[in-house]
């Protein structure tokens, strides 16, 4: 089955330090990618997606790209700031296997110190 | 426009009591879907619901939990005789048209707590 697995937190950075969460899936068919932010007490914001294979997402400085040769989707920011503390989670969306539903990884913790 | 809408947003049922948990799509969504987040773990689909069906409800647990998105009002997520184990937070997520990379929006979650 469609299965998520990311790199385990928590991490702690300080501010404008290099960020990478390694985030690598495996998939039946040839899914859709995201990337999703949870800040403290909130739901999930969508922070980036791809589609296909060599894309690559970005939003606000994030971005991550689909590598199909090594079914991964890592999670780069070259500078780190404290609002980017929050919980990240990878996910996929495999159509071809019948569902609409994603499929999470545990999420990774960021915390980030001035 | 307003988000996803969830109510309430923290709930405590004793063993054995029920829980509803309501949430209202985006303005436009007619797709609806629910996820559960227990502590320390990612979220785990439970149920895919369009106006009036349940179009998969792989991920939903075989007793106790059912879900409904009527015509009119919020998409409903009912579990009957609440047991410590559900404690988690769920959350609800809307799309508009629920195919390919149709983007889910997601609620604040409500935090059920048993006691």
């Amino acid at each position: 089955g469609n299965s998520v697995t990311q790199m385990e937190g928590p991490v702690t950075l300080s501010e404008e330090a290099f960020l990478t969460i390694n985030c690598t899936y495996t998939a039946t068919g040839y899914p859709s990618l995201f990337w999703y932010v949870q800040y403290p007490g909130e739901g999930l914001q969508l922070l980036l997606k791809a589609t296909k294979a060599d894309d690559k997402g970005s939003n606000k400085g994030f971005e991550a790209t689909y590598r199909k040769e090594t079914t991964s989707f890592h999670l780069e920011k070259g500078s780190v700031q404290v609002s980017d503390s929050a919980v990240y989670f990878c996910a996929l969306k495999d159509p071809q296997g019948g569902s609409e539903k994603l499929v999470f990884g545990k999420g990774t913790k960021l915390t980030v110190n001035p | 426009n307003a988000g996803v809408m969830q109510n309430p947003r923290h709930l405590v049922r004793r063993r054995g009591q029920e829980a509803r948990l309501r949430c209202s799509p985006m303005k436009g969504h007619s797709h609806v879907y629910w996820y559960r987040q227990l502590p320390e773990e990612g979220l785990k689909f439970m149920v895919y619901l369009q106006k009036e069906n349940i179009i998969d409800e792989s991920g939903m647990p075989k007793e106790r939990f059912s879900a409904e998105f009527p015509k009119e009002g919020p998409s409903i997520l009912r579990i009957q005789q609440v047991v410590r184990g559900d404690s988690a937070a769920y959350f609800c997520a809307s799309s508009e048209y629920g195919t390919g990379v149709d983007e889910q929006y997601f609620g604040p979650g409500t935090r059920l707590t048993v006691t």
